[in-house]
């Protein structure tokens, strides 16, 4: 059994506070970790593809670590807006494989 | 990236009945794959869609229930047969034409079996 789990399950933060949630994973066989927005009623998007043990990613305020060898990634946004309530999902994939097994997400509520 | 249309948005079906979702890529890709979210869960995968070939249905899924088509490479349905209440999901189709960006989801199917 190939397990993504996703912690916290939900957040509530203020606008301007900073947060951040994890993401653990299998460390054998890693190829990728997906980090996904998802906002009601529309599609997840892409955040961030990372592949690289040590790798750091950054998109405007949001940015994401990742750490293959111990089998976790950490999500974090700076100055939370309202605008930032969303589902957040991370996804790995392995070496043998192109689909995904997702984790159940963070669903994040920004109060203004 | 690419752009997927999914139809319907959301439905509300009784059981027993059937309902089939559709998949339009703006481009050609080689899989599709559909993904359900029961409430509560997260994304499963339910099936990878290949073009000419019968779809590979992951554990716990079969085809009689969740029949598949790939009628070419821009194109799939995913059809979820004989409807019980358990089948209220959101069912989505994903692509990943590039794969180091990401997959593209369509803006999923909000299925309620009354």
């Amino acid at each position: 059994i190939l397990n993504v789990e996703q912690s916290p399950q939900s957040l509530h933060v203020q606008e301007g506070d900073s947060t951040n949630f994890t993401c653990s994973f299998p460390s054998s066989n890693f190829y990728a970790l997906h980090w996904y927005r998802w906002e009601t009623a529309k599609s997840p998007e892409a955040l961030f593809v990372m592949t690289l043990n040590g790798d750091e990613k950054k998109k405007g305020r949001i940015s994401a670590t990742l750490n293959t060898k111990e089998g976790y990634s950490y999500l974090y946004i700076k100055g939370s807006q309202p605008e930032d309530s969303a589902t957040y999902l991370c996804a790995w994939s392995s070496g043998s494989a192109r689909q995904l097994t997702f984790g159940s997400g963070t669903q994040l509520t920004v109060l203004p | 990236s690419a752009v997927i249309s999914q139809k319907p948005s959301r439905d509300i079906c009784q059981r027993g009945t059937s309902l089939t979702i559709q998949c339009q890529v703006d481009s050609q890709v080689t899989m599709m794959f559909w993904y359900r979210q029961q409430p509560g869960q997260s994304l499963t995968l339910i099936a990878t869609a290949n073009q000419g070939s019968e779809a590979t249905y992951e554990s716990g899924f079969v085809i009689d229930k969740f029949p598949i088509s790939r009628p070419n490479l821009t194109f799939s349905t995913l059809t979820v047969s004989n409807m019980s209440p358990e089948d209220s999901s959101i069912y989505l189709c994903s692509v990943d034409p590039m794969r180091a960006y990401g997959y593209t989801f369509g803006s999923g199917t909000r299925l309620t079996v009354v």
